[in-house]
């Protein structure tokens, strides 16, 4: 397996833009996260699919973000409008089970820059 | 409120030596701890998951203690190398049907040859 696949690596948009930011977790997981990873804050989960349904959206900043699971293997981040300070590293992570007694695995995260 | 504490500043040691990273917790009543490896531009990696039952994992040149007394866990690296050098993170899990993790902010190490 290829791990978690994220897309694009890097997004440079203006503000206002919508936003759209992809993943594809290993085959098999049935837990998916998205996370945001800031200087400032840290890594902080935004939301928490299990078998594709939301589980806990408390992390999502604002009305703004919003996070679709359409399936197992795809899973969407949408930002609109984007505004400046969303610019962080947006990580998606999958594991396989329903705790976090087993093992994350982390994409290479997505660098957006809003300017 | 809740914290996990992570030393902000860099470690810098020599390779050879036994590198030691903490991980405070206040207001937590975690029921697993674990460690990941980041480096530059890319994702964190798992290293080891600790349970609260637990005191102590090693793997093979890696270490985790879980003091629940304390709230504190330690994460050595025993005889390290210029490739260790990376951020770690430690992440928590409440447990309780609840096991979505939360990060420390992670510490800066930096292994010298």
């Amino acid at each position: 397996d290829a791990g978690v696949i994220q897309s694009p690596r890097h997004e440079v948009t203006e503000m206002g833009q919508e936003v759209t930011l992809r993943c594809k977790p290993i085959s098999g997981h049935n837990s998916l996260f998205w996370y945001r990873q800031t200087m400032m804050r840290g890594l902080e989960l935004l939301i928490y699919f299990n078998n594709n349904v939301p589980i806990d959206d408390s992390g999502m900043p604002e009305d703004r973000f919003s996070a679709k699971m359409p399936n197992a293997s795809f899973s969407t981040l949408k930002i609109q409008p984007s505004e400046p300070r969303d610019s962080a590293v947006y990580f998606c992570a999958s594991s396989f089970g329903t705790t976090m007694n087993t093992e994350a695995f982390f994409g290479q995260g997505t660098r957006l820059t809003v300017v | 409120s809740q914290k996990i504490e992570q030393n902000s500043e860099a470690l810098n040691i020599q390779e050879g030596k036994t590198a030691t990273l903490t991980c405070n917790y206040t207001n937590y009543s975690p029921a697993y701890l674990q460690w990941y490896r980041q480096d530059p531009g890319r994702g964190p990696v798992f290293l080891l998951l600790i349970r609260e039952n637990e005191k102590e994992k090693r793997k093979e040149r890696l270490k985790v203690t879980f003091d629940t007394t304390l709230k504190q866990s330690l994460f050595h690296i025993t005889a390290s190398q210029p490739a260790d050098s990376a951020t770690y993170l430690c992440a928590l899990s409440v447990g309780g049907g609840s096991y979505i993790p939360t990060f420390g902010r992670g510490t800066s190490l930096i292994v010298h040859p």
